[in-house]
């Protein structure tokens, strides 16, 4: 699977947008991109993905770049609740099973202050 | 979704004894993974558990300190053995969702070893 890189860290306000970003410049065509978030003490837990187009669910919004070496997951009106580990992941396309198993890396810290 | 339950949530052990950690899935699944998370850390892969066949490990965990059982679709247990206080982790099972899209992980085992 392809390596992501993460911002270590950031700040986001109760409410506002939240822009987390991605780059996974060496992604292959059949690699989707995949987000997950940790609460503290909990597991992990999924939240989007995609493959080149734009993707919203009830939690996020997923905007891919054109040439698909990047990515940026939106929390649109954060919350408290939302402070966690962020973990963008390249995986191959769920033909199977053996898909799911995930290669993590660091993550974002994301903080939501009031 | 797949709902996983693990046990113990929580474990305090003696160096040289062995832990074993139940996964219990509310629905039948072809594979299911276990990870570990050392403090602070990502998570890591242990290995696949396949009803049925032997365990597929991950570079650097070996079936002796880490034995795997699967004896049907709804259940494994990891086994950490011989432990050493650099054990000291939460242990995640992990399955995936029905149409293999997403994975799912139960709440850990955090294990400190003493």
């Amino acid at each position: 699977d392809a390596k992501t890189t993460q911002p270590t860290s950031m700040d986001c306000a109760e409410g506002r947008a939240a822009n987390l970003p991605c780059n996974h410049s060496t992604i292959s065509g059949n690699e989707y991109v995949y987000w997950y978030r940790q609460i503290h003490s909990q597991g992990p837990q999924y939240i989007i993905h995609g493959l080149k187009n734009n993707e919203t669910n009830e939690m996020a919004s997923l905007i891919i770049t054109e040439d698909r070496k990047s990515s940026t997951l939106i929390l649109p009106h954060a919350t408290l609740r939302d402070t966690a580990v962020y973990y963008c992941i390249v995986r191959v396309a769920h033909v199977s099973a053996a898909g799911n198993k995930l290669t993590f890396g660091g993550g974002t810290r994301v903080l939501v202050k009031p | 979704s797949a709902v996983i339950s693990q046990k113990p949530s929580r474990d305090i052990c003696q160096r040289g004894t062995s832990l074993t950690i139940q996964c219990q899935v509310d629905s039948q699944v072809t594979m299911m993974f276990w990870y570990r998370q050392q403090p602070g850390q990502s998570l890591t892969l242990i290995a696949t558990a396949n009803q049925g066949s032997e365990a597929t490990y991950e570079s650097g965990f070996v079936i002796d300190k880490f034995p795997i059982s699967r004896p049907n679709l709804t259940f494994s247990t990891l086994t950490v053995s011989n432990m050493s206080p650099e054990d000291s982790s939460i242990y995640l099972c992990s399955v995936a969702g029905r149409m293999n899209t997403e994975a799912f992980f139960g709440q850990g085992t955090r294990l400190t070893v003493v």
